[in-house]
């Protein structure tokens, strides 16, 4: 059975800093693995898909990274700001079409 | 072009009513996805759909019905509600790609059940 873990569950840093959100899964075997953001009270937001054929994929100051042998995905922050703070979930689609998140990662920028 | 709509925004039931949540999308997706979203449990898969006219399990199904009469609606029903179910609901569809089916949420549903 596939399962979607994120550690640390939460997480501050002070603004401008870098920083990496880890996502790990036990199935190797799937379609791809996407990144939302959820603002509280809000839906989720997609940031990043990357495919199972790719390695990587970028936009703006996100990097998505996915490593499927390892089973493990990062989605590295650059230049942190007060507004990227959020819960950033992480899901991959397994090979029998079910969609699986992680817990996500409750994200602060301190100003 | 709205996305992913629900409807109701929130709703308060008694043990053992009945209620419809409605979904709706306007970007033509084949795919279309009930979510409960708990304290501690993340997003969990109720039922889900690949095209008008089908329904398959997801992860927690019991206690739901759902149906995709047409392409760009799908409702969730709760026959006997119960306090269990309160949560809050995500509807979300995706294009018929398993490859690149990134999802669109609709904003949820808010359930009390008392």
């Amino acid at each position: 059975k596939q399962e979607v873990t994120q550690i640390p569950a939460a997480l501050s840093v002070p603004e401008g800093e870098n920083l990496v959100l880890n996502c790990s899964f036990t199935d190797s075997a799937i379609y791809n693995l996407q990144w939302f953001r959820q603002d509280p009270g809000k839906g989720l937001t997609s940031l990043l898909l990357i495919q199972s054929s790719q390695r990587e994929q970028t936009s703006g100051r996100l990097n998505a990274s996915l490593d499927k042998s390892s089973g493990r995905s990062t989605l590295y922050i650059a230049a942190s700001q007060p507004g990227d703070s959020a819960t950033y979930l992480c899901a991959v689609t397994a090979r029998d079409d079910k969609i699986i998140f992680g817990k996500g990662t409750r994200l602060h920028i301190l100003p | 072009n709205a996305g992913v709509t629900q409807t109701p925004k929130f709703r308060v039931l008694k043990t053992g009513q009945s209620m419809t949540l409605l979904c709706a999308q306007d970007m033509n997706h084949e795919y279309m996805y009930w979510y409960r979203q708990d304290p501690g449990m993340g997003l969990r898969l109720i039922h889900y759909s690949v095209g008008e006219g089908t329904t398959a399990k997801g992860e927690v199904p019991d206690g739901y019905n759902v149906s995709r009469l047409k392409k760009q609606n799908f409702l969730l029903g709760l026959e006997s509600a119960a306090p269990s179910q309160t949560s809050v609901y995500f509807c979300a569809s995706s294009q018929w790609d398993l490859t690149y089916n990134e999802q669109f949420f609709g904003p949820g549903t808010r359930l009390t059940v008392l």
